[in-house]
């Protein structure tokens, strides 16, 4: 059963564009929303993490958008770079005690130049 | 280097084999985690550990083992290993258990089994 639906699974933007990535969760108790991101070779690293409580986040190029009601979050990078390319995972999970990341299924980002 | 480490980074084997994959961090992380990466998948957690002598399954834990008698070290072994567990495993730690935790990622191990 999968609980965190991402799409789509891969994605080529062109230099300078916008990089829209969606997911889609079905546990109402899911309270924290991280992305990671994977360059080739590497590991997972956080990006950027959003709480329920607002609605937008932003980090420089990087913004999450949520919507609480739909049960649906999103990654946007504005001005896509070539060194964005790479693999974005967004991940659900609930806090108190240990609860665990439910990944989504990643998508793989190409910013052509 | 402080951070987290995995060896081997490449392992090729067959069939029927016990493989042990290792996972070592030097921050002294409470919490260990080793996931596996397939495509289509994500990353699927197989198991996790809050401390020493602490371990609990995950996701997907059929087939593996786990041991963690000392805080920084979490090893994995495929106690017999079969072609679908060809994949690529990453080990993870987080200082706390919470759910709000940045997980800090290891290199990975690229596992092929023949």
């Amino acid at each position: 059963q999968q609980q965190v639906k991402q799409s789509p699974q891969s994605l080529i933007v062109q230099k300078g564009g916008i990089s829209i990535i969606n997911c889609a969760y079905e546990n109402t108790a899911f309270d924290y929303f991280p992305w990671y991101q994977q360059f080739p070779g590497k590991g997972p690293a956080l990006l950027i993490a959003i709480r329920p409580d607002v609605s937008e986040k932003k980090e420089g190029r990087f913004t999450i958008s949520f919507n609480k009601s739909a049960k649906q979050f999103s990654l946007h990078i504005m001005d896509s770079q070539p060194g964005d390319s790479a693999t974005y995972f967004c991940a659900a999970s609930k806090s108190g005690g240990y609860n665990k990341l439910i990944f989504g299924a990643g998508t793989r980002l190409a910013v052509h130049p | 280097d402080a951070g987290i480490t995995q060896s081997p980074r490449y392992k090729i084997t067959e069939t029927g084999r016990q493989v042990t994959l290792m996972c070592h961090q030097t921050w002294s992380h409470s919490y260990m985690f080793w996931y596996r990466q397939d495509l289509g998948h994500g990353l699927r957690l197989i198991y996790y550990s809050a401390a020493a002598d602490i371990t609990d399954k995950g996701e997907v834990p059929d087939g593996y083992v786990v041991s963690r008698s000392k805080t920084e070290n979490f090893p994995l072994t495929l106690e017999s290993a079969t072609r679908s567990q060809t994949s690529v495993y990453f080990c993870a730690s987080s200082e706390l258990g919470g759910g709000r935790e940045t997980q800090y990622f290891g290199p990975g191990t690229r596992l092929l089994v023949l």
